[in-house]
C-alpha cells in the first residue's frame, strides 16, 4: 500500500513570497491532516478535512495560510505572504475515518524562509 | 503551561540498556495516549497507543498511563541502534479523531 505523498520535500524562500504545498493521502483514506512541526517541537495540528469538507482549521493562521481539499482526494496548503516564522515541516497525514483509527503521515515538506 | 510536557533530552544510552520516556499532560479530557517514533527527515509513525489507565506491552516496548497523576511512559528493553530517533507522545480525547496534542519529543540515541 503506498503511504502518503507529499511534494515538494524542500522549498526555501524569502519573506513575503507565496509557497504551496501538495499531500495525496493514501487512497481510500477519507481524513486528512496538515500540521506544522517547528524544529525542535511536536506537531501542530493545522486543519483537518473529512472527505472535502474541513472539520477543525481552528489553530490555522487564516490571515495567511489556506487549504483546499478539491473532491476530497488530493489537498494543497498555501502560505502567502510567508514570515520568518513559518520556517517549519509541513506533514500531512491520513486516516480510513475520523475516530477510532490510525493516521498515518508523510515524509513532510521542509520550509525555510529567509 | 503546555497540555503536554516532555522532557526534549538528548539522551543517549548503551546499546542493551533499558529506556525510559516521560510525558505529562494537564487535559482531564485525554483518554488516548499514543507514542510515536520519528526517524531523521521522516514522518512520525504510530508506536504504540493505549486507553485511559494502565499498560500495553508490545515486543520490548511498553506504554505505561497514570491518569490519576496525568504521567506517561514508554519503556525500551533491550534498546537497538535501530531504536536511534525522536519519540512523541501525544494525547487525544478519541482516537484516531482528531487533533492530536503532541509533546516537544525526544531524541534518543543507542551507542552500540
Amino acid at each position: 500500500e503506498a503511504g502518503v505523498a507529499q511534494s515538494p520535500r524542500y522549498k526555501i524562500i524569502e519573506k513575503r513570497q507565496s509557497v504551496a504545498f501538495w499531500c495525496n493521502p493514501i487512497s481510500g483514506h477519507a481524513t486528512l491532516y496538515w500540521y506544522q512541526q517547528i524544529l525542535g517541537q511536536g506537531p501542530k495540528l493545522l486543519i483537518q478535512f473529512q472527505n472535502n469538507g474541513v472539520v477543525d482549521d481552528s489553530q490555522l493562521p487564516k490571515d495567511r495560510f489556506s487549504a483546499e481539499r478539491l473532491k476530497g482526494v488530493d489537498s494543497t496548503l498555501k502560505i502567502q505572504p510567508a514570515k520568518l516564522e513559518d520556517s517549519a515541516v509541513y506533514l500531512c497525514a491520513s486516516s480510513k475515518r475520523t475516530g477510532n483509527t490510525e493516521a498515518f503521515f508523510g515524509q513532510g515538506t521542509r520550509l525555510t524562509v529567509v | 503551561q503546555k497540555e503536554v510536557e516532555q522532557d526534549p533530552g538528548p539522551l543517549s544510552v548503551p546499546e542493551g540498556a533499558i529506556v525510559s520516556l516521560n510525558c505529562t499532560y494537564s487535559n482531564s479530557a485525554f483518554q488516548y495516549f499514543m507514542w510515536y517514533r520519528q526517524y531523521s527527515r521522516k514522518g512520525p509513525e504510530l508506536l504504540m497507543y493505549t486507553y485511559s489507565s494502565g499498560n500495553k506491552e508490545d515486543g520490548r516496548f511498553t506504554a505505561q498511563v497514570d491518569k490519576s497523576s496525568k504521567y506517561i511512559s514508554l519503556f525500551i528493553r533491550d534498546s537497538q541502534p535501530s531504536d536511534s530517533a525522536t519519540y512523541l507522545c501525544a494525547t487525544a480525547e478519541d482516537f484516531g479523531n482528531e487533533k492530536l496534542t503532541f509533546g516537544t519529543g525526544t531524541r534518543l540515541t543507542i551507542i552500540p
